[in-house]
């Protein structure tokens, strides 16, 4: 049974760039949440798809975008990339929309380096 | 305030040795709670959820007081693989997990 997968494992791309991570949740999740971690500090929450929707976001700017496709597979989009948005990028699945106590797992992360 | 903050730490602490983490949290309709383990450069990786009552697993203990906003995390017994970044997460239902910034354990032989 596979677990949350992401693509690609590391990334280097330049300012003004545009980035597209991919997440495939574990088999039988439905819900799609990704998070931003810099260096030192706690992943902090991008937004959250379910039923192909985003359902909810954090304070981050528009040129954070994403998908959510009919397998549940999600990609998120990076527009205009600045140096500040080097960081880990984790995408966490859960199942029935994220129900109390459904604790998420975890992908192993894409490491996106801006030049 | 933070939604929820940790112990600063680093935590430096001999092989069987207990330590002890506490996290604080701002949102009183928080749900669920949890701790999550995170090796350098790894993903977070769930350790234990949380419940009113407490709960143990192994030589781990979790407490949550609702009243207080508190959780913490003991561990009895260090081992040298318990050496990580222990994050506190806590969420509503449904909604999005909010992390603490974690606090960080070295212990040595």
């Amino acid at each position: 049974d596979a677990g949350v997968t992401q693509s690609p494992t590391h990334l280097i791309k330049t300012r003004g760039q545009q980035v597209t991570l991919r997440c495939s949740p574990k088999s039988g999740h439905d819900t799609v949440s990704w998070y931003q971690q810099a260096l030192g500090q706690g992943p902090q929450f991008i937004f959250q798809y379910y039923e192909e929707e985003e359902r909810q976001r954090g304070n981050f700017p528009d040129r954070f975008s994403g998908h959510q496709f009919p397998n549940y597979s999600s990609e998120l989009n990076v527009n205009a990339l600045l140096l500040g948005d080097s960081a880990l990028y984790l995408c966490a699945s859960s199942s029935l929309g994220g129900r109390r106590g459904t604790a998420p797992h975890f992908g192993n992360g894409t490491r996106l380096t801006v030049t | 305030r933070k939604e929820v903050e940790q112990d600063p730490g680093p935590f430096n602490v001999p092989e069987g040795a207990t330590v002890a983490f506490n996290c604080t949290y701002s949102n009183s309709a928080s749900q669920s709670f949890f701790w999550y383990r995170q090796d350098c450069r790894k993903e977070p990786k769930l350790l234990m959820s949380v419940y009113s009552s407490g709960n143990e697993d192994g030589r781990f203990t979790a407490q949550l007081n609702r009243a207080s906003q508190y959780i913490s995390l003991l561990i009895r017994d260090s081992k040298l693989s318990d050496s990580a970044t222990y994050l506190c997460v806590v969420n509503q239902a449904g909604t999005a997990l909010i992390f603490g910034k974690g606090t960080t354990l070295s212990v040595s032989s």
